[in-house]
């Protein structure tokens, strides 16, 4: 069990580019989850995917935002034509089915100039 | 729809001190209460959580937390902190039997000082 981790840590964009970030879940975790953290805020959720399915979305999650969870494993969150207002900390976390502990990696902050 | 408000956005105690951190939430079903504490450029970390049973519940480094159905409180105590506790404290809920999305608080900001 070597933790959820995320990649990259840190990205630096100018506004209109896209992102992508990628999580990888802990291994026997079939949920995976996405949250955005603005500063001084909590995390607010996005998404959240139970396998390969993605079950939920936050109306946060505008159309410029697209999660893919392909083969159940790794996942991807692209933001596409970036704005100034989606400088945040992107969040995974991943768990087992059920109300159980979520388990979060260290993050990947986004700054869009 | 389900809030979480956590009372105090900052808390400074001196060293070896109690500490209570006040959570609240609003939820008209079943709901599943959890607090993390989030250190300096790291990530989320859970301290303790309660999912059914024994309305006192205990986690780690010392922190305890009691769920009060009747208030809708989960509040986090320590009593005696140190400065090692120093972190944001985040309060969660997930709602619904199937345990999904996490709704967080805006967090609290525990400062210990010498």
């Amino acid at each position: 069990d070597t933790g959820v981790s995320q990649n990259p840590r840190h990205k630096i964009t100018k506004r209109g580019q896209n992102v992508t970030f990628r999580c990888d879940p802990i291994s026997e975790h079939n949920r995976l989850y996405w949250y955005r953290q603005t500063l001084g805020q909590g995390p607010e959720f996005l998404t959240y995917f139970q396998n390969e399915a993605q079950l939920e979305k936050s109306r946060l999650l505008s159309d410029r935002f697209s999660a893919e969870r392909p083969k159940g494993s790794f996942s991807t969150l692209e933001i596409q034509r970036t704005e100034q207002g989606d400088s945040a900390m992107y969040l995974c976390a991943s768990s087992l089915v059920g109300p159980g502990t979520q388990y979060f990696g260290p993050g990947t902050r986004l700054l869009v100039l | 729809a389900q809030s979480v408000t956590q009372l105090d956005s900052q808390v400074p105690v001196f060293e070896e001190a109690p500490v209570e951190l006040r959570c609240n939430y609003s939820s008209s079903v079943s709901v599943y209460l959890f607090w993390y504490v989030q250190y300096p450029n790291q990530g989320l970390q859970l301290l303790l959580k309660y999912l059914s049973g024994s309305t006192l519940v205990k986690g780690i480094n010392g922190f305890e937390a009691e769920f009060n159905k009747s208030q809708t409180s989960f509040h986090l105590r320590k009593p005696s902190v140190h400065i090692s506790d120093t972190a944001e404290y985040f309060c969660a809920v997930s709602v619904g039997q199937a345990g999904t999305a996490l709704i967080f608080g805006k967090g609290t900001t525990l400062s210990v000082s010498s």
